[in-house]
């Protein structure tokens, strides 16, 4: 596997469920990000981690959990959604989380409907 | 006021036709400046970043505007391949790599 990883690609599910999103980097970056993107919307930064510390929630709704274990692995943790989270959520790492010299890689993203 | 500002086209041109792409931001302390490309239904990628000077890369030229906080990516001679959405990226000084992206330009060459 190389770049960055992401699962499931599509995930449908109704607003008392509980569902994780996947991320996975194999370019041995330092921080990875979470982004929304709603249709016809600019992407959105949810979360930032940079050597495993979150360093950045934009006033993300606690529906959202995220989580990350290592440099390489990034969850969300989805509960209790609503139907206006229906979105594209992309997963993204750098190298450096702290400089815009490095450039973010994305992930192809996973597909959300909330029924 | 939104922070990063495209028109979100589409525009429709034919093959060999320059087309050009403003942008503006709205954060004077902005630091970095990028155009990223999105295929339809795939994700962001990095097409160039915008320096100071201007900068080239093959058909694509990008141009920044500090004073008037204004970004414009041109592209010459058109092909099939360069139909995508154009994202406008903006990196505001300080904090971390905090990415602020215009909603894009939807750009659709035709034969």
């Amino acid at each position: 596997e190389t770049g960055v990883t992401q699962t499931p690609r599509h995930l449908v599910m109704g607003m008392t469920n509980k569902k994780s999103l996947k991320c996975e980097q194999h370019l041995g970056h330092n921080a990875m990000y979470w982004y929304k993107q709603s249709a016809k919307k600019p992407l959105e930064l949810m979360f930032v981690y940079n050597f495993k510390e979150q360093t950045e929630n934009n006033s993300v709704p606690s529906r959202f959990s995220p989580e990350c274990p290592n440099s390489s692995h990034l969850f969300l943790h989805l509960h209790t959604l609503q139907p206006e989270d229906s979105a594209l959520y992309l997963c993204a790492s750098s190298q450096d989380g702290t400089s815009g010299a490095y450039e973010q890689y994305f992930g192809p993203g996973t597909r959300l409907t909330v029924t | 006021r939104k922070e990063v500002e495209q028109d979100p086209g589409p525009f429709n041109v034919p093959e060999g036709a320059t087309v050009a792409f403003n942008c503006t931001y709205s954060n004077s302390a902005s630091q970095s400046f990028f155009w990223y490309r999105q295929d339809c239904r795939k994700e962001p990628k990095l097409l160039m970043s915008v320096y100071s000077s201007g900068n080239e890369d093959g058909r694509f030229t990008a141009q920044l505007n500090r004073a008037s906080q204004y970004i414009s990516l041109l592209i010459r001679d058109s092909k099939l391949s360069d139909s995508a959405t154009y994202l406008c990226v903006v990196r505001f000084s300080g904090g971390y790599n905090k990415l602020i992206f215009g909603a894009g330009t939807r750009l659709a060459v035709h034969p």
